[in-house]
């Protein structure tokens, strides 16, 4: 199976920071990756898949880059709807998550 | 617009079984595969298994072979999800998810089901 590692696990940060997360696969998955957000008691929502896709309707201050094992996610200026937990996702072989990273507010 | 709408919140005792229901509306069913993923209370999410909504064919987690089993009604575009010989450590929220292939990302998502097991 393929594992995803997802760092940090917590993040702390204010409204305008820039924010990176980090995604590392155990073996080679291409682009085949995707990046969600949740918020508490909701469902994850997608935000950008085959690495640097962004979903439509997403704001652009979300990017996506990496190929291989080595992925992440930038949120370029952090607004208060963004305090979130976010998961990676490997898609290249059926499915595997990121243990997720919890945006918290400094 | 596009929309998994899934059964509600069950209790069941270790042992059991439960089978949550996902209807899916808004697209053409036969061309989207269905995931279904959970996620333990405080934990991450969990891939467990996907179904081919044409053909029927599904593929499972390792983890879940043996007690999990995905089927479909293609005259009702309902996707169902059992899962057999429950355990406390069972107890989750179950998703549901559109995805373009038994390989993709998952677009939308089910608003979720509780299932707790207890005695």
């Amino acid at each position: 199976d393929i594992q995803m590692t997802q760092s940090p696990s917590t993040l702390s940060a204010s409204v305008g920071d820039r924010v990176i997360i980090t995604c590392r696969a155990s073996q080679t998955i291409g682009t085949w990756l995707a990046w969600y957000q949740q918020k508490p008691g909701k469902a994850p929502k997608l935000l950008i898949y085959k690495a640097s896709t962004l979903e439509s309707g997403v704001p652009s201050r979300f990017s996506g880059s990496g190929s291989g094992t080595e992925f992440t996610l930038t949120i370029s200026s952090l607004q208060p709807d963004d305090f979130a937990t976010y998961y990676c996702q490997q898609h290249d072989t059926y499915s595997t998550f990121g243990q997720g990273t919890k945006l918290e507010i400094k | 617009q596009v929309q998994l709408v899934q059964s509600g919140a069950e209790v069941k005792k270790p042992g059991a079984s439960v089978k949550v229901s996902c209807k899916a509306s808004g697209y053409t069913f036969s061309n989207y595969y269905m995931h279904w993923v959970r996620q333990a209370p405080g934990q991450g999410l969990q891939w467990m298994g996907v179904i081919s909504p044409s053909g029927g064919s599904t593929s499972y987690a390792q983890k879940f072979q043996g007690r999990v089993t995905v089927t479909r009604d293609t005259s009702t575009n309902t996707v169902y999800m059992e899962l057999s010989s429950l355990r406390s450590d069972d107890t989750a929220v179950y998703y549901c998810a559109r995805s373009p292939g038994s390989y993709g990302w998952f677009d939308p998502w089910g608003q979720g089901t509780l299932v707790t097991v207890s005695s």
